[in-house]
């Protein structure tokens, strides 16, 4: 069964960078499909950041645009979440998760569990 | 981007009442996705492409709408159903979630 699960510091100062990683068990993740992440403020509100393609291709939130990245590495079969210049209003928990890449499957089949992330001095 | 309005934000039902969430698009979208939160879990896909119920999902679970109009429908409401429900459009860039329904048992 295709597993993710998502690991980081748990904690960063404001200014810094945050980098998480999302292991994949399960599932290659250069066959097919759309790596996520997706993150959950406090009181709930959902945002997509971003993804990474089976291909390697990327696409990204426009409002986060100038400060995120979303890189791979294929024989550890992870993908990689790095925020730039965070604020406390970065915090929130942060989930990985699949989706397909036709017009038709558009949507989030598998979460990992979500990493909480709080940026604090 | 497209903003996903949902009603009600909090709403109650007793165990056998029929129960119907919506989700408002401010722009067409092709199909509607929704999915189930609990505390302190992820996000589960609930329903795909507007009224297919994902593996797993009771089949007192439907999903309905177009255009602009979308909603969710459990004939007939559970205990375990107590949860809150988002929506989901990714018919265009970025990808949106609704603000959620939270759904509590009588």
């Amino acid at each position: 069964d295709v597993q993710l699960q998502e690991s980081g510091p748990g904690l960063v100062k404001p200014s810094q960078s945050l980098s998480l990683t999302c292991t994949v068990t399960g599932y290659s993740i250069t066959s097919d499909y759309a790596w996520n992440w997706i993150r959950q403020f406090p009181g709930n509100k959902l945002e997509w950041m971003g993804y990474i393609s089976y291909s390697g291709s990327t696409s990204y939130n426009p409002s986060l645009k100038s400060r995120i990245s979303i890189t791979r590495d294929t024989s550890k079969n992870q993908f990689f979440l790095q925020l730039n210049s965070v604020t406390t209003e970065d915090t929130a928990t942060y989930y990985c998760a699949r989706s397909g890449t036709t017009v038709v499957a558009r949507y989030f089949d598998y979460w990992g569990q979500g990493t909480t992330l709080t940026v604090s001095s | 981007q497209i903003v996903l309005t949902q009603s009600p934000a909090l709403m109650s039902a007793s165990p056998g009442e029929k129960v119907t969430m919506t989700c408002s698009a401010s722009s067409s979208v092709s199909y509607m996705y929704w999915y189930q939160q609990k505390p302190r879990s992820s996000p589960k896909p609930w329903i795909y492409l507007t009224s297919n119920l994902a593996s797993g999902v009771p089949a007192r679970f439907s999903g309905s709408g177009s255009g602009t109009s979308y909603s969710l429908t459990i004939s007939s409401m559970e205990a375990e159903d107590a949860a809150t429900y988002y929506c989901q459009q990714w018919s265009s860039n970025p990808p949106t979630f609704g603000s959620g329904t939270k759904l509590e048992i009588k």
